[in-house]
């Protein structure tokens, strides 16, 4: 199984400052066709998850332009510039490249 | 609009069985291929497994693999999850999930059930 390394696990930020996730996977996530199926998304407290990005860098309808992502193969970056608060929850990357599809384990956004 | 509703969650004795259903409307079901994902209590996400389109095609996790089988009614627009031999670390809530054929990952989750198992 290919699995995605994930860190922090925790980050706690004022208002405004401008964060970064890691996420690494043990695996290139390059698919046969050329595609890089790396994805971010959002599980605020007590709901459901929700897509932020997908492939790497493409933002989902919706997301600000406050987030984007970054990587290539096996090492991939999230950021979030001028953070609010309603950016505060759990961040999750996955991958969809090989099966069995796999998911970091999650960096908690928490506002100072 | 896109709504998942997943139902048949409850507590379940190890070694039981419990059939999950997740209700699908907004979209043509039929086009979309779908996921079952699970979070146990305060842990991560964890992928189950999928369905092509039209059923013909499935995949589990090794960990479920002979004891889960997902399947669909598209006539219905309803994907199942019947899970067999039920052990304690299957404990988590159970989201469906559709796939997005563009992006290749999920685009629309459900608001998840909760499924525990227990003596």
């Amino acid at each position: 199984d290919v699995v995605m390394t994930q860190t922090p696990p925790s980050l706690s930020v004022a208002i405004g400052q401008s964060v970064s996730i890691s996420c690494k996977s043990s695996q290139s996530l390059v698919y046969s066709d050329g595609k890089t199926y790396l994805h971010w998304l959002l599980q605020s407290s007590g709901r459901s998850p929700k897509r932020l990005i997908y492939q790497v860098s493409n933002l989902d309808s919706g997301v600000p332009d406050r987030f984007s992502g970054t990587g290539s193969q096996k090492d991939f970056t999230l950021k979030i510039s001028r953070v609010e608060a309603k950016d505060l929850g759990v961040y999750y990357c996955a991958q969809t490249t090989h099966f069995p599809l796999t998911f970091g384990s999650g960096t908690k956004l928490e506002i100072k | 609009e896109v709504q998942l509703v997943e139902s048949g969650g409850g507590l379940v004795q190890p070694g039981r069985s419990l059939k999950l259903s997740c209700a699908a409307s907004g979209f043509t079901f039929s086009n979309y291929g779908m996921h079952w994902i699970r979070q146990a209590p305060t842990k991560g996400l964890e992928w189950v497994a999928s369905i092509s389109p039209s059923g013909g095609s499935t995949y589990y996790r090794d960990s479920v693999k002979g004891r889960f089988t997902i399947s669909r009614d598209n006539a219905k627009s309803t994907l199942y999850l019947q899970m067999d031999s039920l052990r304690s670390e299957d404990t988590a809530t159970y989201y469906c999930a559709r796939w997005d054929n563009y992006a290749y990952y999920f685009d629309y989750w459900g608001q998840g059930v909760m499924v525990t198992v227990s003596s």
